[in-house]
């Protein structure tokens, strides 16, 4: 069974630029997250989705950061403009349940120069 | 201090040592879980321990969980090189689904 992928793996972009990420969660999972880690600083929610629906996007640092997760199935997170303080590593992750275990991917390294 | 805050913040150890690693956090959960992170990889999943349950073991990990004091431990048995990774512990509150991290354990152990 596939894991969770992302895409990038790594992105450089300069300041004002546009970045999507992906994330395809493993197959059959509803819910979908993302997490962020910013300057070694500790990973910190943005957003679940349950299917295609925002369940929660409480994390989100502001309106520059557009998620959508269209079909239920992958998700993108777009940044615009991308900002120098966004860089860190943006992680995306899964389960089942969400009382269950989220399984993460491998991540995509933002670096906004 | 943060939710799921470990400690030591750093650990370097002798390999076929054991490393012990703690986690504290604040609020009442449903399970919590440890994860490890390799240096430019993506945060692999060890184990989870429910709240009811007290201790667990997989492989050379094993985890306690006390709940009465909002503490777990993570202790690594015989390590190995390929242990050298960050270790994280992350908390889901009751009734939701939200991991919080803390800042995590870098553990370095030396051939």
């Amino acid at each position: 069974e596939a894991g969770v992928t992302q895409f990038p793996s790594h992105s450089v972009i300069e300041k004002g630029q546009t970045v999507t990420l992906r994330c395809d969660p493993i197959s059959g999972h509803d819910n979908l997250y993302w997490y962020r880690r910013v300057m070694g600083k500790e990973i910190k929610f943005l957003l679940h989705f349950v299917k295609e629906s925002k369940q929660d996007e409480s994390g989100m640092p502001n309106n520059r950061f557009l998620a959508e997760r269209t079909g239920g199935t992958y998700s993108t997170l777009k940044v615009q403009p991308a900002e120098l303080e966004d860089s860190g590593v943006y992680f995306c992750a899964s389960s089942q349940n969400y009382r269950e275990t989220q399984y993460f991917g491998p991540g995509t390294r933002l670096l906004v120069l | 201090s943060q939710q799921g805050e470990e400690d030591p913040q750093a650990l370097s150890i002798q390999e076929g040592e054991n490393a012990t690693m703690n986690c504290s956090y604040k609020t009442s959960i449903n399970n919590l879980q440890w994860y490890r992170q390799n240096s430019g990889r993506g945060l692999v999943h060890l184990i989870l321990i429910r709240s009811n349950e007290r201790e667990k073991h997989s492989g050379r990990l094993r985890v306690t969980l006390d709940t009465s004091k909002k503490s777990s431990s993570l202790l690594i048995t015989a390590s190995r090189a390929a242990d050298t990774a960050s270790y994280f512990c992350a908390t889901a509150d009751s009734g939701t689904y939200k991991y919080i991290f803390g800042t995590g354990t870098r553990l370095k152990v030396l051939a």
